[in-house]
């Protein structure tokens, strides 16, 4: 367990529909990071929180938005799906803004759109 | 931005060989790190290594920043070792390569 947890693990939705994929970073790390992982596209940053405030964006589609909540816990919302949405959702959590002391990954969300 | 290439994007090893990986990066870089990504789609930090070697078992890392590559040495290899490798540059996100699928046959 490396401490960054991520639920759901599986989730299988129609085009269309909106789901939303939860990340509780590592105890003690302010920073959240989503990365999108798929067949065409490889392992792509999609948006960095730190201590509640949005840091950097990627390649995040405006369909996409994501928060980080008080309690640090973050989440990514996915909304008008489509069949290219299909992928491996990971987030990573960092102590401080930059990743000066590594990242964390947690085991992702697979999702899949039908 | 910052591009990150890795090779070969596959290999194919008979348990007990030893292998090389290679991920060259355009730019410089605050950080390199090495990810396995097991059949099972998790990502496991290998090494953080910004510049020189480092070693853990069977494993050894070694980049050169101001040559802009890192090395990925896999030495004896297993089964197990079976799954995508990954390099990232750091540049407060990590950048990640294409990989290289490696699958280790007994």
């Amino acid at each position: 367990d490396s401490g960054v947890t991520q639920t759901p693990k599986h989730l299988i939705t129609a085009t269309g529909q909106r789901v939303t994929l939860r990340c509780s970073p590592r105890s003690g790390d302010l920073s959240v990071y989503w990365y999108q992982q798929s067949l065409d596209q490889g392992l792509q940053f999609l948006i960095q929180y730190y201590n509640g405030e949005e840091r950097a964006k990627g390649n995040i589609l405006e369909r996409f938005s994501a928060q980080q909540f008080p309690d640090l816990h973050s989440e990514l919302n996915l909304s008008s799906l489509e069949l290219g949405d299909s992928a491996l959702y990971f987030c990573a959590s960092s102590l401080d803004p930059t990743g000066d002391y590594g990242y964390t990954f947690g085991s992702g969300t697979r999702l899949t759109v039908v | 931005g910052i591009q990150v290439e890795q090779s070969p994007p596959d290999l194919i090893l008979q348990e007990g060989a030893n292998s090389t990986l290679r991920c060259n990066f355009s730019d410089s870089v605050n950080n390199l790190q090495w990810f396995h990504q097991n059949p099972w789609g998790q990502l496991i930090n290998l090494f953080y290594i910004p510049s020189g070697t480092k070693q853990n078992g069977r494993l050894s890392a070694t980049t050169v920043a101001t040559e802009r590559y890192s090395l990925l040495y896999i030495s004896s290899s297993q089964t197990t070792d079976s799954g995508v490798y990954f390099c990232a540059a750091d540049t407060d996100k990590l950048i990640f390569g294409t990989g290289t699928r490696l699958q280790v046959f007994p």
